[in-house]
């Protein structure tokens, strides 16, 4: 069965330069969480949709971030005038349930360097 | 909130011989926890997991957790590793309130088989 996609796999940004994430969950899941893992690092939380809602935004580190699930199942995560220290692995989950205590399925990343 | 200490960073562990990941967390409420592993250029996967019942879990691979709630522990244990397991392993906690950023991961320890 179909997991979760993320595109592109990797991307290559100069310093600010725009850039858009997208993600595509389970069918059906109403979570959906994004992470962003530097190297060597766990993944940590940035943002929280229940189906369109987002729900949780504290995680983002700053306002150049943006992530939007206009119709509750894609959702793209957008990074403006993108930074050195932006460069990380950003990691998409979903789950069935509203807020996801359990089980999340991860995509396999977006892989950010910038330049 | 809720945090997750994995002691070591790196282990390296000859094949067929038994292995620890250590991880211990932190709470001021009750959690589910989780084993993730990563293997190279992959996503995270769940390996195994801890909601209620039996303090001891397995996963079909051999690996096996215990909760310890007077230790705050969830050890990861398997008596006799491959080549095969050789990836990087997160543990996480989640606190069974419904809430959304409610997955933490540790920083995860990076598990190496010798031949």
């Amino acid at each position: 069965g179909a997991g979760v996609s993320q595109s592109p796999r990797y991307k290559v940004a100069k310093r600010g330069q725009d850039v858009a994430l997208r993600c595509d969950p389970i069918s059906g899941h109403v979570s959906l969480f994004w992470y962003q893992q530097a190297l060597g690092q766990g993944p940590e939380f940035l943002t929280y949709f229940q189906n369109e809602a987002q729900l949780d935004k504290s995680g983002l580190p700053s306002d150049r971030f943006f992530a939007e699930r206009p119709e509750g199942s894609v959702s793209t995560l957008k990074i403006q005038r993108t930074q050195q220290e932006d460069s990380a692995v950003y990691l998409c989950a979903s789950c069935h349930a509203a807020g996801c205590t359990d089980t999340q399925y991860f995509g396999p990343g977006t892989r950010l360097t910038v330049l | 909130a809720q945090s997750v200490t994995q002691l070591d960073s790196q282990v390296p562990v000859f094949e067929e011989a038994p292995v620890e990941l250590r991880c211990n967390y932190s709470s001021s409420v009750s959690v589910y926890l989780f084993w993730y592993v990563q293997y190279p250029n992959q996503g995270l996967q769940l390996l195994l997991k801890y909601l209620s019942g039996s303090t001891l879990v397995e996963s079909i691979n051999g690996f096996e957790a215990e909760f310890n709630k007077s230790q705050t522990s969830f050890h990861l244990r398997k008596p006799s590793v491959h080549i095969s397991d050789t990836a990087e392993y997160f543990c996480a906690v989640s606190a069974s309130d419904n809430y959304g950023q409610n997955f933490v991961f540790g920083p995860g320890t990076r598990l190496s088989v010798l031949p």
